[in-house]
């Protein structure tokens, strides 16, 4: 059971949008910075957002991310079969004073 | 640009200890700091533990307290992590990773499958 909770899985047509949710609490979420990560099949991961929103330069900008009170969303739009991957949001807990992640979400091209 | 080289793949039996190490290149290893992931097959991201080089002190997640031991070289701009009583469940994929300004992971480590088996 993960301290971040994300849905397992998201899927969409090619072109479309889809937002990924991750739902924390006060000593996580709602207390610091979101960082968003792709995992591609058989590689590590990748940061795609930091500080909630922000995208390191490579990063395309169809990727966005969001943060309001304790969840934080990550969207991807005009989807490609390129994105086919897991996504892990992730942060600090205070109470835990240990880095949590969700339990990753599957997003399938249709 | 930096970057983050681990130790080839391992295969211990059970009960046995294993150490994974870091080797990073390109950045200022003594001021990062360098976190530990591990991910089970088919399962997700595993939070282990921590270490600042300079400071030398490591922090380390409930689960592994007293079976983990991050440890960084200085000198060769290196960070281990051993395992020891290793068990079938610690199979896995273990990575290192950089952390950066808002606390994001910006570099990893290309991951090293460590299998616990008899």
């Amino acid at each position: 059971q993960s301290v971040l909770t994300q849905p397992p899985s998201v899927s969409a047509a090619p072109g479309q949008k889809v937002t990924i949710s991750c739902s924390g609490s006060s000593s996580n979420i709602g207390r610091t910075y979101v960082s968003w990560y792709q995992q591609l099949p058989g590689t590590a991961p990748k940061v795609l957002i930091y500080d909630n929103y922000k995208r390191p330069s490579e990063i395309s900008d169809r990727f966005s991310g969001s943060k309001s009170g304790t969840s934080a969303t990550l969207g991807i739009t005009g989807l490609q079969t390129g994105d086919e991957a897991d996504y892990f949001c992730g942060t600090w807990d205070s109470s835990l004073s240990a880095w949590v992640f969700g339990g990753g979400t599957k997003v399938t091209v249709l | 640009q930096v970057q983050l080289e681990q130790s080839g793949a391992e295969v211990r039996e059970p009960g046995s200890s294993v150490k994974v190490s870091c080797k990073a290149s390109g950045g200022t290893f003594s001021s990062d700091r360098i976190h530990w992931v591990r991910q089970a097959p088919g399962q997700g991201l595993e939070w282990m533990g921590r270490i600042t080089p300079i400071l030398g002190v490591p922090n380390y997640a409930q689960n592994f307290q007293g079976r983990v031991t991050i440890t960084a070289d200085r000198s060769t701009s290196t960070a281990y992590m051993d395992v020891s009583s290793l068990r079938s469940e610690d199979t896995a994929i273990y990575y290192c990773t950089r952390e950066g300004e808002w606390q994001e992971f910006n570099n990893w480590g290309q991951g090293t499958l460590v299998t616990v088996s008899s």
